[in-house]
Formats: C-alpha cells, structure tokens, sequence
C-alpha cells in the first residue's frame, strides 16, 4: 500500500536550536496533514496542506508542501521544551479509502534546556 | 462539551483471553478509526468504520475484530490476547463528510499482554 517516510526517527537538540521533520512519499499525495503528540499524550492536528509548493506558519511552525506534492517538511525555529513529543505526517488516502489516515512513523523531539 | 473517551486507559491480560476495549465518541461522527501505535512503527490502522453496521479491515487487522452498532460507540476486541498485542491503542473519529478530514483522537488504552 501507500506509505509515507519520515526522517529522521529521533532527533535531539538544545534549547533554541532548529528543527526539521522531513516526510516523503513515492506517489503525488493530494494533501498532507501534521500532527503533533506529546509524551504520554494523544495526537492532535497541527495543519493540512493541499496546494502544491503551499507554506504554512504557525507561531515559530513553518509547513511546507513540495512542488510535486510528495513531500512536505516541518520546520520550528528556536525550540522551546513546550516542542518536545512526536510530529506525525499523514497522507489522506482518497478514493476508495475515503477519510483513512496513513501515517509516517514519526519524528520524536527531545529539546535539552 | 463533545468528546472521544476510551476505557480502560490500562489493562493488564493474560496471553489467550478477549479483551475489548471501548470507544465512545459524542461528536456524532460517522467515521471511525482504531490505531496501534509501537515505536518504531508509527500509528498503524487495525479497523475503521463509515458508519454503523459498517467494518472495514485496516493494515494490521489479524486478531482483532470491531462492530458498530450505533454512531458512537466502536468496540475493539482481541479474540485471543497474544504478546505481539502489547501495544498503545488510540481511537480516533472524524466526521465522515469530505474526503481529507481531520482525525480526533481518543486518550488510548495501554494495553500489556503477559
């Protein structure tokens, strides 16, 4: 089936440093959508994109969405410790699988103050 | 205020019972969804519902089973309980009127299969 990658798996960095999650997929996606779980928490939508080449910000979040549409990344500038958890992408599979989700397998922040 | 909930939020079993696990969701969805999640793995799709009397099978669906017999509510059961089960499971709902909808998650269930 379709899958989405998400690079890299772990990522640790200290208090104000950048970060960037990175999601790839092998076929033109028609949208993408973030989220973002926190330790021992649940997750909950950030975003979804759906122009090819759309950026999208959010506070100290930028969003983007590749040209070709099958890429997108998750940039936070300066982290904070309110950053840490997991960021998920997910691509909305359409068609036939109306409203399922297929998920990245995450990108794990760990933010040392 | 309308809400997913999912109970219990920890369960311990033993290797070869059922288990189900519940899922209550107050936002009059049609669409919806359970997930396991293991690290290194992502969330991955067990079952997922469009609406009630309706089931279908996800990516990792062997050894589970769901129904939906009203809008609210979807059951997850695992027949037997093996070890490989030991996992977080999250519900999720999604109103079910377009196609790229956002997902509501519940709070999960931690589930330990012994």
């Amino acid at each position: 089936g379709q899958q989405v990658m998400q690079i890299p798996q772990y990522q640790h960095v200290q208090e104000g440093e950048d970060f960037t999650t990175y999601c790839n997929s092998s076929t033109t996606l028609s949208n993408i959508q973030w989220y973002k779980q926190r330790p021992g928490g649940h997750p909950v939508f950030l975003i979804q994109l759906v122009k090819s080449g759309e950026v999208k910000k959010q506070k100290r979040l930028t969003f983007q969405f590749g040209e070709a549409k099958k890429n997108s990344s998750l940039h936070i500038t300066a982290t904070q410790t309110t950053d840490v958890g997991t960021y998920f992408c997910a691509d909305p599979a359409g068609g036939t699988s109306y409203g399922k989700l297929t998920f990245g397998q995450g990108t794990i922040l760990t933010v040392h103050p | 205020d309308a809400e997913i909930t999912q109970s219990p939020r920890h369960k311990i079993t033993e290797t070869g019972r059922q288990v189900t696990l519940a899922c209550h969701q107050t936002w009059n969805h049609n669409n919806m969804f359970w997930y396991r999640q293991d690290l290194g793995h992502g969330l991955r799709l067990i079952h997922y519902s469009y609406g009630v009397q309706d089931t279908n099978k996800g990516e990792v669906s062997d050894g589970y089973s769901v129904s939906r017999s009203n809008t609210e509510d979807l059951p997850l059961t695992l027949e037997s309980a093996a070890s490989s089960q030991t996992s977080v499971y999250f519900c999720a709902s999604s109103p079910g009127t377009g196609p790229s909808e956002t997902q509501y998650f519940g709070p999960g269930t931690r589930l330990l299969v012994l």
